[in-house]
């Protein structure tokens, strides 16, 4: 098993510029979601999906959409980019959180310049 | 809403001296799981533990320990006899049962020196 994976690994973006940050698992995990890490703030919760056509905002929203047409991938995307969203992200994946089974995995993240 | 503070930013010892890192949390909800992550210099990030509230034994793997005491609401991870691979940055996180979000502390940065 690959785990959790990201693309691309790096990326600098003009600001208003939009792309997608890519994460795929192939561990049939129902949950998958998306952090950013800043510096001294640990992780932040941005959105997050229980299933297949499920998702839902999490802590740090604003800016970024998503959607989850599948088990495996989950896509991350930014419309308009700004310098605010300068951050390394995290996408997570587990059975259902909140359970003993439901510890969360990460892919190796994706770092994000905007300039 | 939960709260998770880890209120060391850094810690720096010489190998071979243990390290406590400290966990405080903050819930009302009577059930939820706790978790450290380590993050390598590398980046990735990597699971290390997960304790149940209704388990209150501390717990130990090779040369990690960790003291999980409801009362104070705490969770501390101690490294004993530290190497230079233990450099990393330090998470605890907090999962209410039943609730879809995970909540990280701020990270605590380990050095080791030689």
């Amino acid at each position: 098993n690959a785990g959790v994976t990201q693309t691309p690994k790096f990326q600098v973006l003009k600001t208003g510029q939009s792309m997608t940050l890519q994460c795929a698992q192939d561990m049939n995990h129902e949950y998958m979601s998306w952090y950013r890490q800043d510096p001294g703030m640990g992780l932040r919760l941005i959105h997050y999906s229980v299933g297949a056509g499920i998702t839902d905002q999490g802590e740090v929203p604003n800016g970024y959409n998503v959607s989850r047409s599948t088990t495996e991938d989950f896509p991350l995307r930014l419309l308009s980019a700004a310098p605010s969203q300068t951050s390394v992200y995290f996408c997570a994946s587990s059975q259902t959180p909140g359970q003993p089974w439901g510890t969360q995995y990460f892919g190796p993240g994706t770092r994000l310049l905007v300039l | 809403a939960q709260k998770v503070t880890q209120a060391q930013t850094e810690i720096s010892v010489v190998e071979k001296e243990d390290v406590t890192l400290d966990c405080v949390y903050e819930t009302r909800d009577t059930t939820y799981y706790l978790f450290w992550y380590k993050q390598p210099p590398s980046g990735e990030l990597v699971f290390l533990i997960r304790r149940n509230s209704f388990d209150e034994q501390n717990e130990i793997s090779g040369r990690y320990s960790w003291n999980f005491q409801k009362s104070t609401s705490s969770f501390n991870f101690t490294i004993t006899a530290s190497q230079v691979v233990d450099s990393a940055v330090y998470f605890c996180a907090f999962n209410p049962t039943n609730d879809y979000k995970l909540s990280f502390g701020a990270g605590t940065t380990v050095t080791v020196r030689a």
